[in-house]
């Protein structure tokens, strides 16, 4: 059966710092990836998807920036980190574009 | 473009009651559709989806879900509701289009069960 894992389940840091935060799949090969930032009280905002090693597609101009350097693993970062980039980061995998998204369980992320 | 709404924020049910959630969707074609639960602090957890053939489906928790192309329409149903069944409940469509980002999430509905 397939797995997502994230990492780390929660962090606080000041403005101004990097980030990384880490996804990776496990039991399937070639998946479609996604990384999610959801507010507090709002809804899925997507900000990357990949559909293959080294494809991103950015979907909101932002600070921050993805990489997938292998093909289960899937990386958001950012540089300096902004006090709005505080949030839930939701990672997912699908086997296509269409099809139903399989979530990880999240990184709360505290920016102060 | 495809689009979801969710035209209740938050919806109040007693236990034991009956449930509805609505969902209206936008879309040319025959559209993948999904519902999904988040409970607090944790990922969203699919409880059903629709690609084609009957158009009641059945999902996990005691949840369907029912197509009715006419009205544009996937609305979660459940006879009886337990207070674990307190969560956010997401509507999603599925359709590709060359080189698309994959699933269009509504913007959630927020289930409160009273005892």
């Amino acid at each position: 059966s397939q797995t997502i894992h994230q990492w780390p389940a929660t962090l606080v840091q000041p403005v101004g710092s990097p980030l990384s935060l880490e996804c990776t799949v496990e039991g399937t090969s070639n998946p479609n990836l996604y990384w999610y930032r959801q507010a507090a009280g709002r809804g899925l905002q997507l900000l990357f998807y990949s559909v293959g090693i080294g494809q991103i597609s950015s979907e909101v101009p932002q600070n921050l920036s993805a990489s997938r350097p292998q093909d289960r693993q899937f990386i958001l970062s950012s540089k300096k980190l902004l006090l709005s980039d505080s949030g839930f980061y939701l990672c997912a995998w699908s086997r296509g574009l269409q099809y139903e998204q399989y979530f990880g369980p999240g990184t709360r992320l505290t920016v102060t | 473009a495809q689009s979801v709404t969710q035209p209740d924020i938050h919806i109040t049910v007693s236990e034991g009651a009956s449930l509805e959630l609505r969902c209206n969707y936008s879309y040319g074609a025959t559209p993948y559709l999904f519902w999904y639960v988040q409970s607090p602090g944790q990922g969203l957890q699919l409880l059903l989806k629709y690609f084609s053939g009957d158009t009641l489906v059945q999902g996990i928790k005691g949840f369907e879900a029912e197509f009715k192309r006419s009205q544009s329409s996937f609305n979660l149903r459940k006879p009886s509701v337990h207070w674990s069944d307190a969560a956010e409940y997401f509507c999603a469509v599925g359709a590709v289009r060359g080189g698309a980002d994959g699933l269009t999430f509504g913007k959630g509905t927020h289930l409160i069960i009273q005892p």
